[in-house]
């Protein structure tokens, strides 16, 4: 069981919004910065945020990130079926046993 | 461009030793801020982080595999080696090791990845 946890799946229209959750607390999310990662199928993970809400060069606007309290949030509008994969959220956590810490991962579907 | 790429066993038995190497390019790990990760991807489950090693060689490790791991790298070849004793077969996944950057803890990010290696451990 993941220190932040994520809806296991969210699913939305091609060309609409969605929003994926990632909620903490205040050793993690509340307190350090916060990355999305995307991974399609068979690949490996590619950041998409990092600090809260910076994007990495190559990474579309449609991608935005955002955070309040100990809940971040990952936003992507204008869904393309290439969106389709899962989508991690990961920090640090500042406990007795400070680690990196990602979500469960969150499998997004484009109808 | 950088990139990473992970070698090693791809089966190894219960309780012996694993020894993964991240071999990479377009980076130096002897420049201020960067380093090394590991993270691993049991199949069909999230993503586990293992270990860290710096630019000047700190170190970080998972509280939970800490007394299992080690890892060390050699600035000079771009390589960085990742060992766990004694492994089990809990510990069958899809290996990965990661370029980062940030000074600190708290404050990094993961902008480049190898392509991954899965590692059964059976008997």
């Amino acid at each position: 069981q993941s220190i932040l946890t994520q809806p296991p799946s969210v699913s939305a229209a091609p060309g609409q919004k969605v929003t994926i959750s990632c909620s903490g607390s205040n050793s993690n999310v509340g307190k350090n910065f916060v990355c999305w990662y995307q991974q399609l199928p068979g690949t490996a993970p590619k950041l998409l945020i990092y600090d809260d809400n910076k994007r990495p060069s190559g990474i579309p606007d449609r991608f935005s990130g955002s955070k309040s309290d100990t809940s971040a949030t990952l936003g992507i509008t204008g869904l393309q079926t290439g969106d389709e994969a899962v989508y991690f959220c990961g920090t640090w956590d500042d406990s007795l046993s400070a680690h990196l810490v990602f979500g469960g991962g969150t499998k997004l579907t484009v109808l | 461009q950088i990139t990473l790429k992970e070698s090693g066993p791809t089966l190894v038995k219960p309780t012996q030793t694993l020894t993964l190497t991240c071999t990479f390019s377009g980076f130096s790990l002897s420049i201020s801020g960067l380093g090394v990760g590991w993270i691993r991807q049991p199949p069909g489950k999230a993503l586990e982080w293992l270990a860290l090693i710096y630019w000047d060689d700190d170190k970080r490790f998972s509280p939970f595999l800490k007394n299992r791991l080690t890892i060390s790298k050699d600035t000079s070849k771009n390589q960085v080696v990742l060992k766990m004793t004694d492994v089990d077969p809990e510990d069958t996944a899809t290996y990965f090791c990661a370029h980062r950057r940030g000074y600190t803890d708290s404050a990094g990010y993961y902008p480049a990845w190898g392509q991954g290696i899965l590692v059964t451990v059976s008997s």
